[in-house]
């Protein structure tokens, strides 16, 4: 299973509402997470079936979808969500990564 | 605190082994997955392949089956990472992680083990 993210990098502001998608090339269901990395840091798990908060992430960060079509949206960008952002498919293995979306500041 | 605690960084020549480490603390070792991703120098996430320590069930991504080999031993909370003859195109970080189940996350993260392919 292939997952296309888009934008591959978008500049925003402190404060900018951010919408990253991702497409599965097919049917995944909610079988989906999102991940934070931070320039030589580990991948830190955001999001699990598609809309699931880990424990312990802020609330402005929520994801939805299902099937084919995702979304990970940031309310109100801070300082420290300046990273590059992955979405990973985990309905059958491999369980793949889409390419990453950076956010970088305007 | 769960943790999970990766071996140092490797330099290598090619056609050399390795043999990575991924050592877990804080939790119950065999309940939970663990996965091996790589990243190149400057690249994106790819996922290697997953074992579960407790029957050793292990599946591996086309793209590493046959060219690296996962292990356990639950004696001691350690799941490693192994190469018989190393590349240069093996130069990449590796990290491991865990999942409660393969469809829920990696949701604890080694920091990274750096390894180095040159001759």
């Amino acid at each position: 299973i292939q997952l296309t993210q888009s934008p591959s990098s978008l500049s925003a502001s402190v404060g900018d509402r951010v919408t990253i998608t991702c497409r599965a090339s097919q049917g995944i269901s909610s079988y989906l997470a999102w991940y934070q990395q931070k320039p030589g840091k580990a991948p830190k798990l955001l999001i699990y079936a598609a809309s699931t908060l880990q424990s312990g992430v802020p609330s402005r960060f929520s994801g939805s979808g299902s099937g084919t079509d995702f979304t990970l949206t940031i309310t109100s960008l801070q300082p420290e969500d300046f990273a590059t952002y992955y979405c990973q498919q985990l309905n059958s293995f491999p369980l793949t990564f889409g390419g990453g979306t950076k956010v970088e500041i305007k | 605190e769960v943790q999970l605690v990766q071996s140092g960084e490797e330099v290598k020549k090619p056609g050399e082994s390795l043999k990575m480490s991924c050592k877990g603390s804080g939790y119950s070792f065999t309940s939970y997955w663990i996965g091996w991703v790589r990243q190149m120098p400057g690249k994106g996430l790819e996922w290697m392949g997953i074992i579960y320590p407790g029957d050793s069930d292990t599946r591996y991504s086309p793209s590493f089956q046959g060219q690296v080999t996962m292990s356990v031993d639950k004696s001691i909370n350690t799941a490693y990472l192994q190469w018989s003859s190393l590349k240069a195109s093996d130069t990449a970080m590796y990290y491991c992680a865990r999942a409660l189940k393969y469809y829920s996350g990696m949701d604890v993260w080694g920091q990274g083990t750096t390894v180095t392919v040159s001759s």
